[in-house]
């Protein structure tokens, strides 16, 4: 257990449809990261924040978006899902430059 | 844009065999972590080097920091099955220490 929690596992839904992504960081980390694997991308860079607060975005689509409560747990919203939104979702936790605790990630199939 | 290369892609060898996997990039990065993925799970973070020349070593993985802190390098010795794995490098920018970048990983795969 990496300390980083992530639900569900597994989503599978259909195109169209709208899904929440849930992630609990590991204790004490003050920063979440989300990120999108896939087969012929790699691990892309969505977005971060920091203590409740946006703190840098990457390559997110705009039928993305992300918000982190008061208790840092963070979620990541997928609206108007596509096929080529099928991927693994990962979130991360960090505490400096020591480098990233990853949780087992949501594995999304979009039918 | 900063980008991470790796090489080889692919690799695919004997048990008890040396290997050594590559993460270059035209960037200066302030640090560089390594990481292990398993299939179905999130990375693992190896090792963070942040010296340029620095050299960290795991038990059998050696990872070596490039002097102009844009290259690195990871040498596993005596490889085992449970090295298996993806292996990702990830440099964070000089400029906003806690974006990090990831490579495109190596798949390695050592045969019993």
């Amino acid at each position: 257990d990496s300390g980083v929690t992530q639900t569900p596992k597994h989503l599978i839904t259909a195109t169209g449809q709208r899904v929440t992504l849930r992630c609990s960081p590991r204790s004490g980390d003050l920063s979440v990261y989300w990120y999108q694997q896939s087969l012929d991308q790699g691990l892309q860079f969505l977005i971060q924040y920091y203590n409740g607060e946006e703190r840098a975005k990457g390559n997110i689509l705009e039928r993305f978006s992300a918000q982190q409560f008061p208790d840092l747990h963070s979620e990541l919203n997928l609206s108007s899902l596509e096929l080529g939104d099928s991927a693994l979702y990962f979130c991360a936790s960090s505490v400096g430059m020591e480098g990233y605790t990853f949780g087992s990630g949501t594995r999304l199939t979009v039918v | 844009t900063q980008l991470l290369e790796q090489s080889p892609q692919f690799l695919s060898i004997q048990e008890g065999e040396n290997l050594t996997v590559y993460c270059n990039s035209s960037s200066v990065f302030s640090s560089l972590q390594w990481y292990r993925q398993e299939p179905g799970e999130g990375p693992v973070l190896l090792v963070t080097v942040v010296t340029g020349g620095e050299v960290k070593k795991l038990k059998r993985l050696t990872f070596q920091f490039g002097d102009a802190r844009k290259d690195s390098s990871l040498h596993i010795t005596a490889a085992q099955p449970g090295d298996t794995g993806l292996y990702l490098c990830a440099g964070a920018s000089k400029t906003s220490y806690d974006k990090v970048i990831f490579g495109p990983g190596t798949s390695l795969s050592v045969i019993p």
